[in-house]
């Protein structure tokens, strides 16, 4: 099956300090990326899509600004969390969809990243 | 916009009995895939099981297969000789033809020895 790797996996950060995080489809072209943001035992909240090569469009109430994504290839995605606070402390996962779009249409998940800010 | 309901928060089975977890979901659109997905304590999201909305004949894989009634927007996950592996959270999630997901809430399922 396609694989999404995530790096880092694990990172702690001071106050103010800005963190980018790696989305890869290893395997299979990603057209489009998603990236996801979930707090310990609750569901996955959708912050954006991301398309290769165009703007990532955002979900309502996520600060583009905040969030800056970046789809340069076609098989990386990056998430930078700028000018990072402890309520931005959570678990990011990104998923990845098959270019062109399977017939077996699903989406690959990357195995998250747990910010931990001070 | 779409939503999606998972109505049991957790849930427990004993080893080898078969538990049932629902979901319902609200949408405008008429095609469209669901998924089952389980979350175990690692966190890496395991696709379980899908559905595309356009097929009638409910989908399976191994142990777990799904009751889909598209007129009541209904898609439970049946999960059959429940294992210790199976321990997890598990996931509902619509999605459009446009790729954007939304879940549910999830459900805790926990299976006893």
């Amino acid at each position: 099956g396609a694989v999404v790797s995530q790096h880092p996996s694990w990172v702690i950060c001071k106050s103010g300090t800005s963190v980018k995080i790696e989305c890869r489809s290893l395997d299979f072209q990603a057209t489009t990326m998603f990236w996801y943001r979930q707090f310990p035992k609750q569901s996955l909240m959708l912050m954006a899509t991301s398309n290769e090569g165009s703007k990532a469009t955002y979900e309502q109430g996520v600060e583009k600004d905040k969030f800056l994504i970046n789809h340069a290839s076609l098989t990386l995605s990056t998430l930078t969390v700028t000018s990072a606070h402890p309520e931005d402390s959570s678990f990011y996962i990104c998923s990845a969809r098959d270019q062109p779009p399977a017939l077996q249409e699903t989406q690959y998940f990357g195995p998250g990243t747990r910010l931990l800010v001070l | 916009a779409q939503t999606v309901t998972q109505s049991q928060p957790e849930m427990s089975v004993q080893e080898a009995e078969t538990v049932t977890l629902s979901c319902t979901y609200d949408t405008s659109e008429n095609n469209y895939y669901l998924f089952w997905y389980k979350q175990p304590p690692s966190r890496q999201m395991i696709l379980v099981i899908r559905q595309e909305a356009y097929k009638q004949q409910n989908a399976t894989e191994n142990r777990f297969s799904v009751n889909f009634q598209k007129a009541a927007k209904s898609f439970s996950l049946k999960i059959s000789d429940s294992q210790l592996g199976d321990t997890a959270m598990y996931f509902c999630a619509f999605m459009s033809y446009a790729g954007k997901s939304t879940f549910g809430d999830g459900t805790t399922l926990t299976v006893k020895p």
